[in-house]
């Protein structure tokens, strides 16, 4: 059983516009949620993550917004740029324990 | 520091030959992981080290597969026999401390088993 889904698989985006990818998870024992970027031929790296005790988190152009009572989070990329273009991961862990959970993965693909 | 080190980035064998893959952890970080990325599975985890320990190799696939981690700034991940089906790009990434602290991840093998 998925711990984490995720969706869509993919999205196109126009540059200048809002990307969103959501996520839903079940365990509430999860405290921590990250977002990972991948580019092609590279490994994920973490871009931006979120602890229940806030409902959002915002870096730069990245938002995470966080519904407890749902499970649900999602990623927000304001302003989309073809640099964007990548596939993003969201996972959850519980803090006493190392394992992400991953999400299946959203492919973002921005035009200019 | 360099990152995460994995060595070879690309493998390609024959059915039912041995493969080995290597990664060489952050030093100073004491927790280890091997993922599995493909198309139809995403990204899996395969099994994680702390302090050099197994914690949870409840995602290796079956008994072909073993991984050791013989010290902090070594582990392997071995296919024996490798078959077709495990073809797909394997990390290893790396985390310091416990609980939920960022991985690091390599930059990957690309196995293909023909």
């Amino acid at each position: 059983q998925q711990q984490v889904k995720q969706s869509p698989q993919s999205l196109i985006v126009q540059k200048g516009g809002i990307s969103i990818i959501n996520c839903a998870y079940e365990n509430t024992a999860f405290d921590y949620f990250p977002w990972y970027q991948q580019f092609p031929g590279k490994g994920p790296a973490l871009l931006i993550a979120i602890r229940p005790d806030v409902s959002e988190k915002k870096e730069g152009r990245f938002t995470i917004s966080f519904n407890k009572s749902a499970k649900q989070f999602s990623l927000h990329i304001m302003d989309s740029q073809p640099g964007d273009s990548a596939t993003y991961f969201c996972a959850a862990s519980t803090y006493n324990f190392n394992k992400f959970y991953f999400g299946s993965g959203t492919k973002l693909n921005v035009k200019p | 520091d360099a990152g995460v080190i994995q060595s070879p980035r690309h493998e390609v064998t024959e059915m039912g030959q041995e493969v080995t893959l290597r990664c060489k952890p952050i030093s100073g970080h004491n927790s280890l992981f091997w993922y599995r990325q493909t198309m139809m599975r995403g990204l899996e985890l395969l099994i994680y080290f702390n302090n050099n320990v197994p914690i949870d190799d409840s995602g290796m696939p079956e008994d072909r597969f073993s991984a050791k981690m013989p010290n902090a700034s070594f582990s392997t991940l071995k296919i024996q026999p490798s078959e077709p089906r495990d073809s797909a790009v394997y990390f290893c990434a790396s985390s310091f401390g416990s609980g939920s602290d960022e991985q690091y991840f390599g930059p990957g093998t690309r196995l293909t088993v023909t």
